[in-house]
Formats: C-alpha cells, sequence, structure tokens
C-alpha cells in the first residue's frame, strides 16, 4: 500500500524548534518529489515546502523561508521538515505529500494523515 | 488572505448539479495548471481533479473541472450526501514560486 506517515509533531514553546519526519513507504520514494503543506485550526491549506527528487531544488513559502528546513533521504524513504523559531502561528496539522506526474500536468495525489504541532507557553 | 480566491460556502440538494469557483491572477491560474481537492473534517486531503480537468483513477466522473482565463470551477453532478466536504483549488504561482491555494469551499448537502 503506497503511504505516507508523518512523526514528530507536539508542544513547544515559541521560539523552540521541531524535526517532522515522513515515512514513505509502497513505491520508490527517490523518484518522487516531495512537499510539505499544513493547516491551522479551521483554516484552510497552506503550502510549505517542496524538494525535487535529488534535494537540488527546494522551494519555500515566504512564511517559514528561514526559519524551515526541508531534506530527504532516500536510504531511508523519508522527507524531514526542520522547524526553527517557531511562533504561535505555525500551530497546525503538518502534512506531507508526494508530487505525482503525468503527461497532462502534477498535483499533490498522496497525503499522509498529519501531525499537530502545537506551539505556546 | 489566500492567494486564490474561491468562495466559503456552497449548498445543493441530493441530486443537484453544484459549481464552485476559483479566482486567481496571470502569476498562476492563467499561465499554469489547477488542481482540485476534497477534505473531510479530520482527515489529509485527497486529489479530485489535476491538471484543470484530468480525474484520478477512482474519481467519480460526477466530478469534473475547468478553466477559463484566470478563474476555475469545479462542478459535482449528481449530488450526494457523501459529497459533504471541503474544496480547494490550488495552483503553482510564478511570482511566488510556490503552490497557493484557495481558502476553500465548504460544500453543505441540505
Amino acid at each position: 500500500e503506497v503511504q505516507l506517515v508523518e512523526s514528530g509533531g507536539g508542544l513547544v514553546q515559541p521560539g523552540g524548534s521541531l524535526r517532522l519526519s515522513c515515512a514513505a513507504s509502497g513505491f520508490t520514494f527517490s523518484r518522487y518529489e516531495m512537499n510539505w503543506v499544513r493547516q491551522a485550526p479551521g483554516k484552510g491549506l497552506e503550502w510549505l515546502s517542496y524538494i525535487s527528487t535529488n534535494g537540488n531544488t527546494i522551494y519555500y513559502s515566504d512564511s517559514v523561508k528561514g526559519r524551515f528546513t526541508i531534506a530527504r533521504d532516500s536510504a531511508r524513504s523519508s522527507l524531514y521538515l526542520q522547524m526553527n523559531s517557531l511562533r504561535a502561528e505555525d500551530t497546525a496539522v503538518y502534512f506531507c505529500a508526494r508530487n505525482f506526474y503525468d503527461s497532462s500536468g502534477d498535483a499533490f495525489d498522496i497525503w499522509g494523515q498529519g501531525t499537530m504541532v502545537t506551539v505556546s507557553s | 488572505q489566500s492567494v486564490l480566491t474561491q468562495p466559503p460556502s456552497a449548498s445543493g440538494t441530493p441530486g443537484q448539479r453544484v459549481t464552485m469557483s476559483c479566482s486567481g491572477s496571470n502569476a498562476n491560474i492563467g499561465t499554469g495548471l489547477v488542481n482540485w481537492y476534497q477534505q473531510f473534517p479530520g482527515t489529509a486531503p485527497k486529489l479530485l481533479i489535476y491538471a484543470n480537468n484530468q480525474r484520478p483513477s477512482g474519481v467519480p466522473d460526477r466530478f469534473s473541472g475547468s478553466k477559463s482565463g484566470t478563474s476555475a470551477s469545479l462542478a459535482i453532478s449528481g449530488l450526494q450526501s457523501e459529497d459533504e466536504a471541503d474544496y480547494y483549488c490550488a495552483a503553482w504561482d510564478d511570482t511566488l514560486n510556490g503552490v497557493v491555494f484557495g481558502g476553500g469551499t465548504k460544500l453543505t448537502v441540505l
């Protein structure tokens, strides 16, 4: 079964750090570009970051640029998000999502179940 | 404030056809492709439509998408109670160099 499973969420104080992981299974992880997307409580989806298959191309949203770092380890079939200088507004469910491509276009076709991050003192 | 604009709510009765819009700009929808995601409360989003009008395997043909200029639409025909969910549009934004989502439309089946 094709699956993404996030972990690493929890309660952290403002200014603190957290590292999220996303374990992939059921597909060849190294062949797929990956993303992080979050959703604050009661709010919509917000794309955060993208990483290419070899890790050489990375994009961030302005809201996390300079504070969050995306990385991947194909040997472990895992995606990571290092989150530093966390703020209350970073409180959200964090999803990893696989990029799917075909001749028509691309989209996020597989999503993890999400991991909750709460930033509060 | 989301880069893509969606009406916050939509509604319809079973069997009816409903549409929901997604408005953007030349930096995103106008020059790119639109994807639609369906999300039920407490669950991860699910890809519903990609590349404006393509349905992934397993998505019923009751769901269809279209794009014109800087706007896109999702249509659901033969509305069913299980279609009650939140629907998000998304596209790549050339100015922001990232994916942008709409604020989502909450669909209620009356």
